[in-house]
């Protein structure tokens, strides 16, 4: 999971197998947004996701949020070589003027 | 399509010189950030601005200055690097504030020796 550890996580999977990501965050957010940054580039982002929310879908990509627990994931279905990249999550903080990034999450889908 | 341009990609300088980058976004977008990333891929916020106005001003040395020409451009300047100012400097803008989808440049890699 992002957030309370102090190295990035990295994950080595097989293309084709599914993957999961998790995100715990410690403060009050309307949204919580999942990037992805390949490297040499910037992060994009994937998929947002408001408190509102449970889950929501985009193509191979499966966020879900549950605001009693503070955590949300990630799911990449059927992932391919070019998944391969770090992935981060980003809450919103009270004042709604900033992101707050996780310490993301490596991932090395291999071919 | 990149819409965030930063420039330069990559630059290499020495302890005490000062460096600037630069950052422009073509969206028509009201806020630009300027970002931190480390080594381990640890992203953090320095500062925004919106409508040329600064709005989050983290915890930074004072070494480091945004400077803002219109909504457009959000540049930033070091003025006496450190070797640990070795990182990657991204730009972001986002339509409106903090919560919104944010739109990265490529980054800028500084090298401090």
């Amino acid at each position: 999971s992002q957030w309370g550890e102090e190295n990035l996580q990295a994950l080595s999977i097989q293309e084709g197998e599914d993957v999961t990501m998790n995100c715990s965050y410690k403060t009050y957010t309307t949204v919580v947004q999942w990037y992805r940054q390949k490297s040499g580039k910037g992060p994009a982002q994937l998929i947002l996701i408001r408190s509102n929310e449970r889950e929501k879908r985009s193509g191979r990509l499966r966020a879900t949020l549950d605001t009693s627990s503070q955590s949300s994931s990630l799911s990449i279905t059927g992932t391919l070589a070019t998944d391969t990249a770090v992935y981060f999550c980003a809450t919103g903080n009270s004042a709604g003027n900033k992101l707050t990034f996780g310490i993301g999450t490596r991932v090395l889908v291999r071919p | 399509e990149t819409a965030v341009f930063q420039t330069p990609n990559y630059h290499v300088t020495q302890v005490g010189n000062e460096v600037s980058f630069n950052c422009k976004q073509t969206l028509g977008h009201d806020t630009m950030y300027w970002y931190k990333q480390d080594s381990k891929k640890l992203l953090k916020i320095m500062f925004s601005y919106n409508n040329k106005q600064l709005i989050v001003n983290e915890t930074v040395p004072r070494r480091f200055s945004p400077q803002s020409s219109d909504k457009a451009h959000l540049n930033l300047r070091i003025k006496s690097v450190e070797p640990e100012d070795s990182a990657v400097y991204l730009c972001a803008s986002s339509h409106w504030g903090g919560e919104d989808t944010q739109y990265f440049g490529p980054g800028t890699r500084l090298l401090v020796l």
